[in-house]
């Protein structure tokens, strides 16, 4: 198994503000990926986040409004920048150690934007 | 892309009671993950089914996956309060290995509501 932080667990934030967070793994994986669930409704992957790379990012996600960053293989970054109260969901960070591996979800970080 | 639907969306059974959650795709299975939810947290990784054919059991819930039918199914027996929460199915594409890995897609989840 693997033991995934995220801070902050939560944050209420202003409207046009950004805020940035972080996923911290206790071991090396290859694969960290970053979702979104907003009220009421199931995951949706924001992108892939690279090692030493940009991140990949899926339809109707850009890197100007989810900046994504991983400087090494336990920690990886997710900015949501110029936030509107759309942004407010749940945000999870999860890891892959490989293929046929499981894929495990951090606690997650719960934003309101007002 | 593959779309996964989960039935029913909500359910709410007395404690001791058996039940069932099915996950449905629209594309074929080539792994699956069931995963448990508690309100506004993370999730909880219940199994992965890789193969075809392939049941895991643990504790007292227990999964299978039928790739002929592109689906999979979740049964708990003798329910209890600490088995309420939202069920989601989840599935990725297919890896040189021919299993799922990487980048998942959701069903809606399902809310299951034990009472004492």
């Amino acid at each position: 198994s693997a033991v995934i932080s995220q801070k902050p667990s939560r944050d209420i934030c202003q409207r046009g503000t950004s805020l940035t967070i972080q996923c911290q793994v206790d071991s090396q994986v290859t694969m960290m990926f970053w979702y979104r669930q907003q009220p009421g409704q199931s995951l949706t992957l924001i992108a892939t986040a690279n090692q030493g790379s940009e991140a990949t990012y899926e339809s109707g996600f850009v890197i100007d409004k989810f900046p994504i960053s991983r400087p090494n293989l336990t920690f990886s970054t997710l900015t949501v920048s110029n936030m509107s109260p759309e942004d407010s969901s749940i945000y999870l960070c999860s890891v892959q150690r490989g293929a046929q591996e499981t894929q495990y979800f951090g606690p997650g970080t719960r934003l309101l934007v007002l | 892309s593959q779309e996964l639907e989960q039935s029913p969306q909500s359910l709410i059974v007395q404690e001791g009671k058996n039940l069932t959650i099915n996950c449905t795709s629209s594309k074929t299975l080539y792994g699956l993950y069931w995963y448990k939810q508690k309100y506004g947290e993370g999730l909880i990784f219940l199994m992965m089914l890789q193969k075809g054919g392939e049941e895991k059991s643990h504790e007292k819930i227990t999964a299978k996956l039928d790739e002929k039918k592109q689906q999979s199914s979740l049964h708990i027996t003798a329910s209890q309060p600490s088995h309420a929460g939202i069920y989601l199915c989840g599935a990725g594409p297919k890896n040189a290995g021919g299993t799922s890995y990487g980048k998942l897609t959701f069903g809606q989840g399902t809310i299951l509501t034990v009472h004492p």
